[in-house]
């Protein structure tokens, strides 16, 4: 079975500043896709970034990059410049290697402040 | 290009009534999936489909849930009867690749449900 665990309930940043939030893992299946969801007060589910456990450089999308180490199973999202839009709920997920079908972790509701 | 889109965004029940969800997915998105999150929680796989097969619904609760997809674009999803602890937003996803693990879900806003 996997496992998705995001230990942070709630995290606060300064605008500008740099944030990383984090997520730990847990399977069986050597290959695998990891990836971070933004869930803002509307409800919907925005995807960020992906992580392939074959990648051999860590992702980055913009602001969004992955801190991908797996040998310690965790993918923390590093936000650099946080902006005020940034503040929603972050979700950690994964696929696993043998089916489409996305286990997702508790998240992480993030505040960004003036 | 749309994203996932979903109806209607609320819904207020009272328990033991009946209650459908809608879902248009990206176009050209062969794979739907249907999630419920619970307050406090991530989302939380009901059924997937490949085309119109509902190919994972090992998470549905058979007795009240059903969906359909029966064309092969836009999705279902029923409850009857609805019981209080329904009450959770439901989302649905679309993708393009057929069962690679790789592939990236793109989700609608999502259908609140609060049963009375």
């Amino acid at each position: 079975a996997q496992k998705i665990t995001q230990t942070q309930p709630g995290m606060f940043v300064q605008e500008k500043e740099a944030v990383t939030l984090d997520c730990t893992y847990d399977t069986s299946d050597p290959s695998y896709g990891l990836f971070w969801y933004k869930q803002p007060s509307s409800g919907e589910m925005i995807f960020l970034i992906y992580q392939g456990s074959y990648d051999q450089q860590n992702a980055t999308e913009g602001r969004y990059s992955l801190n991908f180490q797996k040998a310690r199973k965790s993918a923390n999202l590093v936000i650099s410049a946080s902006q005020l839009g940034d503040s929603a709920m972050y979700f950690c997920a994964m696929n696993p290697g043998t089916a489409s079908k996305l286990t997702f972790g508790t998240g992480t509701r993030l505040q960004v402040t003036l | 290009e749309a994203g996932v889109v979903q109806s209607p965004r609320y819904k207020i029940i009272e328990k033991k009534q009946p209650v459908a969800f809608w879902c248009n997915p990206i176009s050209g998105h062969n794979t739907l999936y249907w999630y419920r999150q619970n307050l406090g929680q991530g989302p939380e796989l009901l059924i997937r489909y490949e085309n119109e097969e509902a190919v994972d619904d090992s998470q549905l609760p058979k007795d009240r849930f059903s969906a359909e997809r029966l064309k092969g674009v836009d999705s279902t999803l029923k409850i009857q009867p609805a019981e209080l602890g329904d009450s959770a937003v439901y989302l649905c996803a679309s993708s393009s690749a057929r069962g690679q693990r790789q592939e990236t879900q793109y989700f609608g806003p999502g259908t609140r449900l609060l049963v009375l």
